[in-house]
């Protein structure tokens, strides 16, 4: 149990066109559903927390409307990189919540190589 | 605010040499403590959460402890495929459930 999978899981684009990265929960329903980032050699960022129904929290630093994230569905959250540019290169990483208020663990997928040429 | 610092950055080990691993944290109200492991090129894979000081959990050659400040991860007897990086994370009362990252330790295990 507790299957998240992402797709695609690596894309290469040009300079200034757009891409959607899709965060499935394949055999749970997820409310809340986290972004990452994670460079070479280095850990995790948190990007923004997606709750189904409503408008994703985006953390410091980070540009909501460069990184368009959308919950539509209870196992569906899609990060769109918006006229994407090179330095918007990494590897993204999506996560779900499993579990009650307090006791919940986030379980996460494959993650999706971005390169932008 | 919530900080996590993982020790070694790196460990080598020879197969069937145990070790430890450390991550100290400072968290406002500990809401859990998790371990992932990360290979190259792939997501996190859940490993344990603990939510209390005194507590301990297991899985084949790894266990977890927990004290007020600090946590290890236990390898015993590793095998080649316990290589990888491992990851430990906090969620504190005022969270709203995110988690806060070690930077990891990246664990090579040969044989």
């Amino acid at each position: 149990g507790a299957v998240v999978s992402q797709h695609p899981s690596w894309v290469i684009c040009k300079s200034g066109t757009s891409v959607k990265i899709e965060c499935r929960s394949l055999d749970f329903q997820a409310t809340t559903m986290f972004w990452y980032r994670q460079f070479p050699k280095q850990s995790l960022m948190l990007m923004a927390t997606s709750n189904e129904g409503s408008k994703a929290t985006y953390e410091q630093g980070v540009e909501k409307d460069k990184f368009l994230i959308n919950h539509a569905s209870l196992t569906l959250s899609t990060l769109t990189v918006t006229s994407a540019h090179p330095e918007d290169s990494s590897f993204y990483i999506c996560s779900a919540r499993v579990g009650g208020v307090g006791t919940d663990t986030q379980y996460f997928g494959p993650g999706t190589r971005l390169t932008v040429l | 605010e919530d900080q996590v610092t993982q020790s070694p950055e790196a460990l080598r080990l020879q197969e069937g040499e145990s070790s430890s691993l450390n991550c100290s944290y400072t968290v406002s109200g500990l809401r859990g403590l998790f371990w992932y492991r990360q290979d190259p090129g792939k997501g996190p894979e859940f490993l344990f959460t603990l939510y209390s000081a005194g507590e301990e959990k297991e899985k084949e050659r790894l266990k977890a402890t927990l004290t007020k400040k600090e946590s290890f991860l236990h390898i015993t007897a590793p095998k080649p495929e316990d290589s990888a990086t491992y990851l430990c994370a906090v969620r504190g009362t005022d969270s709203w459930g995110k988690l806060q990252f070690g930077a990891g330790t990246q664990v090579v295990v040969t044989p």
